[in-house]
Formats: C-alpha cells, structure tokens, sequence
C-alpha cells in the first residue's frame, strides 16, 4: 500500500520569504515518481515540481526545489523569494504501477 | 488545444438518480485519470486509462460507478444509484504516457452536490 502525509495543515509565510512544506510517504514499489501540486483557491490543480525516485539530484524549478531523502521517505518542498501567487493548497502526490496517492494537503498562505 | 474539459461543471441531482459526466483531454495524451476531492481533502484516485484501456480501478469505485473511454478519446463517468456521500468535486486530468509517468493536466473540475 502506499500512504503519503502531509504534517502541515497549514503554513503561512511572509512575502520574499523562503517556506518549506513536508511530505512524508511509503510505498512497496520499486519504480515511482513523486510530484507537487499546487492548487490555487477556485482554480485548476497545476504541476509545480517532479521528482523520479531513481534520481538522487534534488529537482529544482525556478524559486521551487525539493530535498529528496529516499531512505527516509521524505519529500520536501522549499519555496524561495515568496510571492502572493503562491497562495494555494499544496499537495504532495505518489505515483507508482500500481497507486497513485496524495497527501491531504497544505495551505499555504502568504503575508504582505 | 486549450487544456482538459470536463461538462458539466456543476451537477444537482437527487439521491437515487444516475449520472454522467464527460472528460475531454488534451487531444495528444494517451492517459487519463479520474479523481474525486471532498472538500478541505487531497483528491483520491479513481481509475485511469491508457488508450481505451482501464488499466487500475480503486476500491473506491463500487459497482455503482462506471467508467469509459470509448476509441482512446474523450471519457464517461457515470454514477448509479446516487447517494449523498458521492456529493464531490469529480476531477479528470490527462497526461502523455512515453515511458515513466509525466505531469497530469487536470480539468476544473464536476461538483455534484446529491439531495
């Protein structure tokens, strides 16, 4: 089975500040991906990050990066240089073969 | 191409009734997915399809849903039978499956609030 837990309910930053969001997850499987979404209030479910989990380099994306631990099942998200856009649910996804799960979420909210 | 559509975007329905719901995905992507989201939760998987073929099912999805993707293109899900614990937001996404498992494009979303 695969399980994936996001320990923050909630998180607030302020702007141009850096924020970093947790995940944890377990898996049987040998071959899988782990990714964050991003879901603005009202808005579509988008794609900030993607990690394959038989690389060892961290993925970065612009102001968004991850610390990979996979001994430790962790997946962090850090958020560089804040901005009020990056309000949102954030949601920490597992996909494998055979299960795709994600994590309850975090809302993120961004103090001017 | 501007994305994944789903129709309707609200539904209301009373308990016992059945419905249906259309994914159209971005016309390239050969996988797709459904999901449902309860407010205040992370979405939970459904089924997905590779082509016209439903390759995972959830637990989730009892013999009162069904799903289809006739000639590898736009989706159906119905819902029999209705009940009030199906009220959720129904989200499909769409991806292009070559190896590994890309980034979904997810569609706004079906609310179905059920009476």
């Amino acid at each position: 089975a695969q399980t994936v837990t996001q320990s923050q309910p909630e998180m607030s930053v302020q702007e141009a500040e850096t924020v970093t969001l947790s995940c944890t997850y377990d898996t049987s499987e040998s071959d899988y991906y782990l990714f964050w979404y991003k879901q603005p209030p009202s808005r579509q479910m988008i794609l900030v990050i993607r990690q394959e989990a038989y690389k060892q380099q961290n993925a970065t994306e612009n102001r968004f990066s991850v610390n990979f631990q996979k001994a430790a099942k962790s997946f962090s998200l850090k958020i560089s240089d804040s901005q009020l856009g990056d309000a949102a649910m954030y949601f920490c996804f597992i996909q494998g073969a055979q299960k795709l799960v994600f994590g309850q979420g975090t809302r993120l909210t961004i103090n001017p | 191409d501007t994305g994944v559509s789903q129709d309707p975007r609200h539904k209301i329905t009373k308990r016992g009734q059945n419905v249906t719901f259309r994914c159209d995905p971005i016309s390239e992507h050969n996988r797709l997915y459904w999901y449902r989201q309860t407010l205040g939760q992370g979405p939970e998987f459904l089924t997905y399809f590779q082509n016209e073929a439903q390759l995972e099912k959830s637990r989730l999805l009892s013999d009162r849903f069904s799903a289809e993707r006739p000639k590898g293109s736009f989706s159906t899900l119905e819902i029999q039978r209705t009940e009030q614990g199906d009220s959720a937001m129904y989200l499909c996404a769409s991806s292009l499956g070559r190896g590994g498992y890309n980034e979904q494009f997810f569609g706004p979303g079906t609310r179905l609030t059920v009476l």
